[in-house]
């Protein structure tokens, strides 16, 4: 499967809201639930934040919120902060087939 | 807590093997899903393969079948990776993550273990 779409960077002013999309297709994001998004700060390993779609983990901020539309599921970051700047990946099932976990390209997310 | 810690990372020749294991403590690791995601230096994440509890169903990405093998030591809280024909394209850190399959996410890892494939 080829990789989710998401577009390489975003950035915001503390306090404002950014949404990140990643774009998918109707083998993946279209037909399951099961989109996933991940924080990576530099050096260390990918955090969850959100799963199936727009649950949160516990201790995960509820700053962080998704959701999902067609074939593209966005994360959206509401009152950005200096901390919230990393990398941003998301995640889909695409079925139990040939590579059945797909990630996205990853968004690069500044704060201004 | 959840701990992951993945060990047996280094630098291999083209076409070598390497084993890389997955250490796992703080949660029941029979009851667990589990995988292996790589990361290319610079690049994304890319979900290398998952095996269920009991180790009887495994996949793997399309890019890794055929070279790579997923295993499990239940009794030894241990998550394995075998990479055999190694090409230079298999450079990347390794990450092991709880999930995969069920849940249909990835909700720990490891710090991760880099694997450099060069002559």
């Amino acid at each position: 499967q080829s990789a989710l779409t998401q577009p390489a960077s975003v950035s915001g002013a503390p306090g404002q809201s950014i949404t990140i999309s990643c774009s998918g297709s109707s083998r993946d994001i279209g037909t399951y639930d099961h989109v996933s998004w991940y924080v990576q700060r530099p050096g260390e390993a990918p955090q969850l934040i959100i799963f199936e779609v727009n649950k949160r983990p516990s201790g995960i901020s509820s700053r962080f919120s998704g959701s999902k539309s067609g074939n593209t599921a966005s994360l959206t970051i509401s009152g950005l902060q200096a901390e919230d700047e990393a990398d941003y990946f998301c995640c889909s099932y695409g079925g139990s087939s040939n590579s059945p976990f797909v990630f996205g390209t990853a968004t690069k997310v500044t704060v201004l | 807590q959840v701990r992951l810690a993945e060990s047996g990372g280094g630098l291999v020749k083209p076409e070598g093997s390497l084993r890389l294991s997955c250490a796992a403590s703080g949660f029941t690791f029979s009851d667990s899903y589990m995988s292996w995601v790589r990361q290319a230096p610079g690049k994304g994440l890319e979900w290398v393969g998952y095996i269920n509890r009991n180790g009887g169903t495994i996949y793997y990405a399309d890019s890794v079948k055929g070279r790579f093998t997923l295993s499990r030591d239940n009794a030894k809280n241990s998550l394995f990776l075998q990479m055999d024909s190694l090409t230079a394209e298999d450079t990347a850190v390794y990450f092991c993550a709880t999930g995969g399959g069920y849940p249909y996410y990835f909700d720990h890892w490891g710090q991760g273990t880099l694997v450099t494939v060069s002559s």
